[in-house]
């Protein structure tokens, strides 16, 4: 089983919609939980991470971690076009070293 | 992207061939990453390296060997590619200074190189 499973998607949406990304974990000892969003032909970059359970709000993006169910969520309000691309989901216990999920690919059409 | 650069964007070669793919970083970070990126299978560790003495396998190590030849270098090899190599790869860097408590040691990504083994 892997460390981090991510809902496979590609899932394509209508402008202003909103968006809700998941991904559930097996390790107890991660206290990290990370969405990394991947443009086509670049690299991933950090979009927002919370610290053990609960909500953190950055805009129209809300994450969200319950801990109890090892479950983290990534909600995109209002979504855009240029919110398409692959969203990562990904874990640490705080150390460098990070498990992904296998990404998401978000298409927002106009 | 610019504080982490790879070398090269893009390669084909063929299947025996020896390679090595380059990363350099501009950002002082002590730590360093390689990841190889599939459809469907995300992003998977290599190799990464915590500073220029220190080495350690990933999750996917077998049929790939690194050098750290400073701070800022950090090289993967390919030493006999085989088809099932063909991937993207990535290059990382974090700098554990900034990771505490509630404060995430973040990880930042190269552009990444397309390799195609034939």
């Amino acid at each position: 089983q892997k460390e981090v499973e991510q809902d496979p998607g590609p899932l394509s949406v209508p402008e202003g919609a909103i968006v809700s990304l998941n991904c559930t974990y097996s390790n107890s000892a991660f206290q990290y939980f990370m969405w990394y969003r991947q443009y086509s032909r670049k690299g991933p970059e950090l979009l927002m991470y919370t610290y053990s359970s609960g909500n953190k709000e950055d805009g129209r993006f809300t994450a969200q971690v319950d801990k109890s169910s090892k479950y983290i969520s990534l909600f995109i309000r209002d979504s855009q076009p240029s919110d398409s691309a692959t969203y990562l989901c990904a874990t640490t216990s705080g150390a460098g070293k990070s498990t992904f999920g296998d990404g998401t690919t978000l298409t927002v059409k106009p | 992207d610019a504080d982490v650069t790879q070398t090269p964007r893009n390669r084909i070669t063929k299947t025996g061939k020896r390679i090595m793919l380059e990363c350099s970083q501009t950002k002082g970070h002590d730590r360093m990453y390689w990841y190889r990126q599939d459809p469907g299978l995300g992003l998977r560790l290599i190799y990464y390296s915590f500073d220029v003495k220190d080495i350690n396998k990933g999750e996917i190590s077998d049929g790939y060997s690194v050098s750290r030849q400073a701070q800022a270098k950090f090289s993967l090899s390919l030493e006999s590619a085989i088809p099932n190599q063909t991937a993207l790869y990535f290059c990382a860097t974090s700098d554990p200074s900034r990771g505490a408590g509630e404060t995430l040691e973040t990880q930042y990504f190269g552009p990444g190189t397309r390799l195609l083994v034939l």
